[in-house]
């Protein structure tokens, strides 16, 4: 496709579940980041690739959440025994350099994950 | 305190309004100024960027960077219903991850027709 992508677009989960969300970046993009979105808030740094190597990993709130991209292109966020407070809109976005200028980055659609 | 601060709203406007919208940080690293539009339950959009201080416009847009006061600025003129949505400003720094983006909270703007 043209643009990131997504899936699961939705996912419930009940807690203590885990789940794994999946993300598509645009063919050729070199930098991959993921955001945390909790509702009425913005969008909060999770983590940074650039091909398969994995920069930065600051911005992941417990030993929980876990993200690869293992061949550079498809990248997965795994978050282990979901509680509530992960319930949030996690976004992807991806960018064709390796250090960008901030207008380069194009976001995903995301993927709602609630935990009941 | 938060990096970047801005203002939730929410803010509700009649149609053909001129908008004002801003954002204040505290990290003087940061060199690239964006405005992202967000639909409901869609990803944000990139609306205007501005490297440095100075202002840009594009059509109805109109963005300003002030960075000896750490102050950025949208305005949108003859706001639209099309318009309502919420606003993040995001930033990122040079030397970071990727130039990772640090947004704000996001005001939620809402024009009535």
């Amino acid at each position: 496709g043209a643009g990131v992508s997504q899936s699961p677009r939705y996912k419930v989960a009940k807690r203590g579940q885990d789940v794994a969300l999946r993300c598509d970046p645009i063919s050729g993009h070199v930098s991959l980041f993921w955001y945390q979105q909790a509702l009425g808030q913005g969008p909060e740094f999770l983590t940074y690739f650039q091909n398969e190597a994995q920069l930065d990993k600051s911005g992941l709130p417990s030993d929980r959440f876990f993200a690869e991209r293992p061949e550079g292109s498809v990248s997965t966020l795994k978050i282990q025994r979901t509680q509530q407070e992960d319930s949030a809109v996690y976004l992807c976005a991806s960018s064709l350099a390796g250090r960008n200028t901030g207008n380069t980055i194009y976001f995903g659609e995301g993927s709602w994950l609630t935990v009941v | 305190q938060k990096e970047v601060e801005q203002d939730p709203g929410p803010l509700s406007v009649p149609e053909g309004a001129i908008v004002s919208l801003n954002c204040t940080y505290s990290n003087s690293a940061f060199q690239y100024f964006m405005w992202y539009r967000q639909y409901s339950r869609k990803g944000p959009e990139l609306l205007m960027y501005t490297y440095s201080s100075g202002n840009k416009e594009d059509g109805r847009f109109t963005a300003q960077v002030d960075k000896s006061s750490k102050y950025i600025s949208l305005f949108i003129r003859d706001s639209q219903p099309s318009d309502s949505a919420t606003y993040l400003c995001a930033m990122s720094a040079p030397e970071t991850s990727g130039s990772r983006l640090t947004f704000g909270e996001g005001t939620q703007l809402t024009v009535n027709p």
